[in-house]
């Protein structure tokens, strides 16, 4: 079956990295996401990684990938007040057609 | 370059009533997608086009839901009759350009409140 599971909370001070996890259940997921959703908007898409891949980086941000595992993570290096917001994980599933799963995303809280 | 728009931003109807959500989708994108959002929840896809045909539409509630995508541009997802349990945001999102097929790109949805 496709299920997305992210813990739902997570609170970091601001400066310190944040590591938010996500598993999934399709091993044959061929591309995983993760999103960013601020009150009161749509979702703007962060990155993602290719299922061939361990590791992803893009400025701040660095994407790990277990396939072993299905575990995905994000983790936001010099997190800023700017960083709060739900992020959503998400998988592309295998029967083609681009169609994603999502998780029900982890809301980041940044404190001073 | 112009995102995916969505219009109305808000509606807010009472139950039994019909309402109509549209979404013009980034130019040269062949795959449109609606997904219902639930406070608290992650998108749910109600429906998938590919240019102008259906490909999944699987989590539409048929008996209520409708949506089309006639010119193979933009979109039109009705609710009717409307139930309370609809209460959700609505996100229209596409994809398919050449050489970035792989990403889904989002408008910033219709928040609709039925009371």
């Amino acid at each position: 079956g496709e299920d997305v599971e992210q813990s739902l909370f997570l609170s970091v001070r601001e400066g310190d990295s944040s590591v938010i996890n996500c598993t999934y259940t399709d091993s044959s997921s061929t591309y995983l996401y993760w999103y960013k959703q601020e009150p009161g908007a749509g979702l703007q898409l962060l990155t993602y990684i290719f299922s061939n891949m361990d590791m992803k980086q893009d400025q701040r941000l660095t994407v790990l990938l277990n396939k072993k595992d299905k575990h995905l993570s994000l983790r936001i290096a010099d997190t800023q007040t700017g960083d709060s917001a739900i992020y959503f994980c998400a998988e592309r599933n295998s029967g083609g057609y681009n169609k994603l799963i999502f998780g029900a995303g982890t809301r980041l809280a940044v404190h001073p | 370059e112009a995102g995916v728009a969505q219009s109305p931003r808000y509606k807010i109807i009472e139950k039994r009533q019909s309402v109509a959500f549209w979404c013009n989708p980034i130019s040269g994108h062949a795959t449109l997608y609606w997904y219902q959002q639930i406070l608290g929840q992650g998108p749910k896809l109600l429906i998938q086009f590919q240019n102008n045909g259906v490909v999944d539409d699987s989590q539409l509630p048929k008996d209520r839901f409708s949506a089309e995508r006639l010119k193979g541009v933009d979109s039109t997802l009705k609710i009717q009759p409307a139930k309370l349990e609809d209460s959700a945001v609505y996100l229209c999102a596409s994809s398919g350009r050449p050489g970035e097929w792989e990403k889904l790109f989002f408008g910033s949805g219709t928040q609709l409140s039925v009371l």
